[in-house]
This record gives structure tokens, sequence and C-alpha cells, in this order.
């Protein structure tokens, strides 16, 4: 079981590229999250999706974009990189009821 | 203003004794609690959590205490082992809707043989 899988692992950009970090899972989850984790803080909520099609902003979203066009599937868009979104980021899922969330192992996004 | 907070940034034990890790949230609408273990280069893990109509969960070797009136909950580890040595998180949410998690800062346990 892969359960949930990020890709890519590490980046570097360059401040105002643009990209999309990936998140896969297969446990059929209808909830799914993006977090990103910063020294010394814990995980905050950047957008996540109730169900298949629907998205919602969570406690940090200003300068993301999310899409969740498949169940499987959450889509993290950074539209202009800049060099404070450097950071860690997890995607996790669930299949909500009182279940926890599944974490995959991270992006390690640098942004200089 | 932080609504879960994990006041120890780090704790350092002997292996085979007591680990307890405390957690304090402020928001009274929470009322499910989980901990989560995060090593290095890894996505965090759920290892246990309790519900708000508990005062305490039991997992093998892990224990959660939940103190509703202090809002209060802590994670006992006994015995501690070098392999729990890792990050853990306090995590609280409410039931039902989004599931939506807010996570604690973390404390870093050190577990010495």
């Amino acid at each position: 079981n892969a359960g949930v899988t990020q890709t890519p692992k590490f980046q570097v950009l360059k401040t105002g590229q643009s990209m999309t970090l990936q998140c896969a899972q297969d446990m059929n989850h209808n909830s799914m999250y993006w977090y990103r984790q910063d020294p010394g803080m814990g995980l905050r909520l950047i957008y996540y999706s109730a169900s298949e099609g629907t998205t919602d902003k969570g406690e940090v979203p200003d300068g993301y974009n999310v899409s969740r066009l498949k169940k499987q599937n959450f889509l993290l868009g950074l539209e202009s990189a800049a060099p404070s979104q450097t950071s860690v980021y997890f995607c996790a899922s669930t299949r909500g009821g009182g279940q926890p969330q599944h974490f995959g192992d991270g992006t390690r996004l640098s942004i200089l | 203003d932080q609504q879960v907070k994990q006041n120890s940034p780090s704790l350092s034990v002997q292996e085979g004794r007591i680990s307890i890790l405390n957690c304090d949230y402020t928001n009274s609408m929470f009322d499910y609690f989980l901990w989560y273990k995060k090593y290095p280069a890894e996505g965090p893990t759920f290892l246990i959590s309790i519900s708000s109509i508990k005062d305490k969960n039991e997992d093998g070797r892990f224990t959660v205490f939940l103190n509703k009136s202090a809002k209060h909950l802590s994670l006992h580890i006994v015995p501690s082992q070098p392999g729990d040595s890792a990050v853990y998180f306090c995590a609280c949410k409410t039931q039902g809707g989004s599931e939506k998690l807010v996570f604690g800062k973390g404390t870093k346990l050190t577990v010495n043989p």
C-alpha cells in the first residue's frame, strides 16, 4: 500500500517561478489536506478538500491555489513563488468519520 | 492566537522511564484529540487519540489523558525506548464537518539508552 504519495520530494525554485506540488492517495479517502511546516512551528493548514471537486481555505492560503479534479489527487500550486514560501509541505487524507489523517512524507521546497 | 500549545519544545528521558508530553488548548469546541509522531524526513504518523467523552485511552505503552475542565491533555509513554525519540505533535479538531486539525508546535523527545 502506497498510502499518500507526494511528488516531488525536493524542489528548488527561483523567486517568481510557478510550480505544482502533487499528492495522490490510494485509500479512497474523501478528504484531503495541504499543510506547511516551518522550523519551530507546528503544521499549518493551507487548503483542504472535503470531497472531489470542492476546496476551502485553511489558516494560511495566501499565495497558493489548489485543485481536486479527481478523488485521489490533490494539487497545490504556487503562482509566483516567494522566499517566504520556503517550507516543508505535507499532504494528508482521511476517510472522515473520526478516522485519523494519513500523511505523505513531504515535499521540501526552497525558494531563492 | 495559538489554539493548541505544547509549551515544552524538548524533553529528555532515560530508557525505561516514563515520558510525559503535555498539550493545552483554548478552543472549547474541540472534541477530539490526537497525537502524532514524526521522525526526521518523514511525514507525521498517527499514534493515539481520545474523544472528549473519555478521560483516558490506552494503547500498549501509550496512554493519553484528557482533562476537559483544564483543557489539557497529556501523552504518557511507559516504558520509554530509544526508538520513541521523535517529535510529537498534539492535534485537536471538532468532529464532523471538514475534520480540520489544529496542531501544536511539537515536542522533541529524546530517549537516552
